[in-house]
């Protein structure tokens, strides 16, 4: 079956570095569509951004992700974090046809000051 | 926006009672689902529906079962409610290509 690996557990970053949060998949499917969904304390979790184009970088608030189907990789990255990027964050798949994700489960990032 | 509501949002059961969690969306979304969020395993589906009447299988469903009576309602019951089954709950409705979810604002259920 699909599965999605994620950076585990914590990431502490300093206020105005760059991030990188890793994700790595496996699928045997080719047409396959990812996502990000981050959930801030106490919310619910929420699409940040989404790709199904190989090697297309895809923004959404100042992130980015590009994905890598000859590395199996959706990684995502910003350049300046801020401290209200502090959230739990999903990477997640969908194969073709499905109408169900298969996420991750989870890296949560702390930004300090 | 999309408008996903669970009730009640937050629950404290005994063990071997019955509970019901339900979800009630306005998007007109055929499909709902239904995930519960755990520190080390993150989101896993339970049960999801395709539309009114429909049921499906997630990949923990052993000890929960699902009902769709409508459009709008999905339900998620426990019949004999366990230690094991103390989480996090969110229902999520999403349209038929399943791209973007929206997520209720979660049921914390604490079985004693």
């Amino acid at each position: 079956g699909d599965s999605v690996t994620q950076t585990e557990g914590l990431v502490t970053v300093t206020e105005g570095l760059p991030v990188m949060l890793n994700c790595t998949y496996q699928t045997a499917y080719s047409d396959v569509a990812f996502f990000w969904y981050v959930q801030y304390l106490n919310e619910a979790p929420k699409l940040l951004l989404r790709s199904s184009t190989d090697n297309k970088r895809t923004e959404h608030q100042g992130f980015h992700a590009t994905l890598h189907k000859s590395s199996s990789s959706f990684h995502l990255q910003k350049s300046s974090v801020q401290l209200s990027d502090s959230a739990l964050y999903y990477c997640a798949l969908r194969r073709p046809g499905y109408n169900k994700l298969t996420f991750g489960k989870g890296t949560v990032l702390l930004v300090s000051p | 926006e999309a408008a996903v509501t669970q009730s009640p949002r937050n629950k404290v059961a005994v063990t071997g009672g019955k509970v019901t969690l339900s979800c009630n969306q306005t998007n007109n979304h055929n499909n709902m689902y239904w995930y519960r969020q755990d520190t080390g395993h993150g989101l896993r589906l339970i049960h999801y529906s395709y539309g009114a009447g429909s049921t499906e299988k997630g990949d923990i469903p052993d000890g929960y079962k699902a009902s769709r009576p409508s459009q709008e309602n999905f339900s998620l019951i426990l019949e004999l409610a366990t230690p094991s089954q103390t989480s996090v709950y969110f229902c999520a409705s999403g349209e038929g290509k399943g791209d973007t979810l929206y997520f209720g604002a979660g049921t914390r259920l604490s079985v004693l």
